[in-house]
């Protein structure tokens, strides 16, 4: 069956540092969205990519679709303290959405 | 707010026992999804609904079941719970059921089986 990897699991990083987090499919995507889920808060939607080699830029926040539309990563410029919490990809087959494992990011001051 | 209710928002129980949690979508939304998130770990997929029927179905137990109303809200029924079903489960919906629509998640029910 389908399956959507995402690395890392965790990642430490201290204020100011760039953090990145990678999603993998096994299958072809028609699309690849992203959510943050804050701690202790539900998953909400961040953005969603449709075509091959898409890039789109929200603030500190750069995210990529491969090219063969099976990997995506979500990169953050300069993390701040409010950037924490666990960032998932959801990965759009033909009928249904299936989510990554999850990057929990933790923020030092 | 994402528009979507779920309720309740803590439901605490014995084992064995058998409770509903119950969601009401996003205005407009037909489809309805279940997740379940136990702690700390990633979101597991339950089943989904597409305007009362059922579209797909995850790794959900046979003692869970689930239903969607003609009214678009949605059930889900959890029974003979067991120690290991404490968790937080999301209710998410979107407008279609295809996956190429954004999710809109509740706040979820955290459920505790002592």
């Amino acid at each position: 069956g389908q399956q959507v990897m995402q690395i890392p699991q965790y990642q430490h990083v201290q204020e100011g540092e760039d953090f990145t987090t990678y999603c993998n499919s096994s299958t072809t995507l028609s699309n690849i969205q992203w959510y943050k889920q804050r701690p202790g808060g539900h998953p909400v939607f961040l953005i969603q990519l449709v075509k091959s080699g898409e890039v789109k830029k929200q603030k500190r926040l750069t995210f990529q679709f491969g090219e063969a539309k099976k990997n995506s990563s979500l990169h953050i410029t300069a993390t701040q303290t409010t950037d924490v919490g666990t960032y998932f990809c959801a990965g759009a087959g033909a009928n249904n959405l299936f989510f990554g494992t999850g990057t929990r990011l933790t923020v030092i001051p | 707010d994402s528009g979507v209710t779920q309720t309740p928002k803590h439901l605490i129980t014995a084992t064995g026992q058998r409770v509903t949690l119950r969601c009401s979508p996003r205005s407009g939304d037909l489809s309805v999804y279940w997740y379940q998130q136990s702690l700390d770990q990633g979101l597991q997929f339950l089943i989904q609904y597409y305007n009362g029927e059922e579209r797909a179905k995850g790794n959900i137990l046979e003692r869970f079941s689930a239903q969607q109303f003609p009214d678009l809200h949605s059930e889900l029924n959890l029974s003979s719970l067991e120690l290991g079903d404490s968790a937080l489960y999301f209710c998410a919906s979107s407008p279609t059921g295809t996956g190429g629509s954004p999710l809109h998640f509740g706040n979820g029910t955290r459920l505790t089986v002592t």
